[in-house]
């Protein structure tokens, strides 16, 4: 089946460390995004990409990075310049943008202490 | 200033009842998507509708794009309906999704 796949479900850091958390799909879609969720927030736009070798900041990028080398992979890493990285992380596709849907995976909860 | 804005933000229901939840946005956009979200934290896409009205088993999802507003209705409510159902909307220019805060619904047997 196809599908999205972030791993881990769980992630425990200690503060200073960089982390990555990987995300996977195998839909052969174009677009690919990373959204943070807090409690009583909507979803934020850490990153985006809508072709391979190319991503964009969303909203919240400062103290992350990305990196798109291949269609079905787009990893994202939390730097130790991230303030207050603990969140729950969601990785989403959709096949050429906004007016399509969006596909997510089953999300990656980081805590740091 | 929130561009997408959702009612209620908690919602509890007897099991049967019908309910409704509202979504209301500020953006020009050509569709608007509705997501459920259970505990757990997996979402999955129940509807992406630009006009009129959808309908997928017991949901239905209706938009006026002229009053910039949408609602999704849940008919004979299940507690396999619990769940935070958000809708977002993608705006006409730029290249990201407003997303409203949620609403939390509980069915209870």
């Amino acid at each position: 089946d196809g599908g999205i796949t972030q791993s881990p479900k769980y992630l425990f850091r200690k503060e200073g460390q960089n982390v990555t958390l990987s995300c996977e799909q195998n839909l052969n879609h174009d677009a690919m995004y990373w959204y943070r969720q807090d409690p009583g927030q909507g979803l934020r736009l850490i990153y985006y990409s809508q072709i391979v070798n190319d991503f964009q900041k969303g909203d919240i990028a400062e103290g992350y990075s990305v990196s798109r080398e291949k269609k079905e992979s787009f990893p994202l890493t939390v730097t130790s310049a991230q303030k207050n990285p603990t969140a729950f992380y969601l990785c989403a596709s959709s096949i050429r943008g906004m007016n399509s849907p969006l596909h997510f995976g089953n999300g990656t909860r980081l805590t740091v202490t | 200033k929130n561009e997408v804005e959702q009612s209620p933000q908690n919602l509890t229901a007897q099991e049967g009842e019908f309910i409704t939840i509202n979504c209301s946005y500020s953006v020009g956009i050509s569709a608007l998507h509705w997501l459920q979200q259970h505990p757990g934290g997996g979402i999955v896409s129940l509807f992406m509708l630009s006009s009129g009205k959808k309908k997928h088993g017991r949901l239905i999802a209706t938009i006026n794009i002229q009053e910039k507003h949408s609602s999704l209705h849940i008919t004979a409510s299940h507690p396999r309906d619990s769940a935070v159902y958000i809708c977002a909307a993608p705006p006409n220019t730029g290249n990201q999704f407003y997303f409203g805060t949620g609403t939390s619904l509980t069915v209870i047997p």
